[in-house]
């Protein structure tokens, strides 16, 4: 069973933080990365992919990908109360495939 | 901006009763997905779709769901005999023809079976 961990949460930051959410796989296999942002009762918004060991930086977001230790992350600086959303590690083993999810990281940012 | 659309936005339907889910996916894409999430789980995958034929399916897209495609616009998923644990948000999903993946999804078909 190919599984994507994530740590529920919540975790709780001041606003003007920087926060990091974690995301490991197991199925070694796996080829992309994605970051999705899903509000209450919405739909996952795309954030952030990463296909290649290092880091990747867009704009407040910067994706982490560490092959070796199938291990995923993401870091938002300057947080603000509008990140406050759970926040969904997808995985998949070629660009078209499916995508397994986790469970999500939910993010409360405080003013 | 190019979206992805899904109808209705909220289905109540009784146990043993026939449901098709509709989506209009963005209009250059090529390839399709419908993914579903019980409420408080995870998002799960349920069956992909290329070149008018199913590429992957899930073990919980069982012979009472189905998928089409029956004009160049609209991807639905039919849910033949609804069981109460069918209950959950269904999303659709599309991406373009290229090598990057990215699956880009709709607002999404809140299903209640009573």
């Amino acid at each position: 069973q190919k599984e994507v961990e994530q740590n529920s949460g919540p975790l709780s930051v001041p606003e003007g933080a920087i926060a990091s959410l974690n995301c490991t796989y197991s199925d070694r296999g796996s080829q992309s990365f994605f970051w999705y942002r899903q509000y209450s009762g919405k739909s996952p918004e795309l954030i952030m992919f990463i296909y290649s060991n290092g880091d990747k930086e867009d704009g407040r977001f910067t994706a982490q990908l560490n092959k070796a230790s199938q291990y995923v992350s993401l870091l938002i600086r300057d947080s603000q109360p509008s990140d406050s959303a759970t926040y969904l590690c997808a995985v998949s083993n070629t660009g078209f495939q499916k995508l397994v999810f986790g469970t999500g990281t939910r993010l409360l940012v405080s003013p | 901006e190019p979206e992805v659309t899904q109808t209705p936005s909220h289905q109540v339907t009784q146990m043993g009763q026939e449901v098709i889910l509709r989506c209009v996916p963005i209009s250059n894409h090529l390839y399709f997905y419908w993914y579903r999430q019980i409420l408080g789980q995870k998002v799960e995958f349920l069956v992909s779709f290329y070149n008018n034929e199913i590429s992957e399916k899930s073990e919980i897209f069982d012979d009472q769901f189905s998928v089409e495609r029956p004009d160049g616009s609209n991807f639905t998923l039919k849910i033949r005999s609804t069981k109460l644990e069918d209950s959950a948000m269904y999303f659709c999903a599309s991406s373009e023809s290229t090598q990057v993946g990215w699956q880009f999804f709709g607002p999404g078909t809140r299903l209640t079976v009573l």
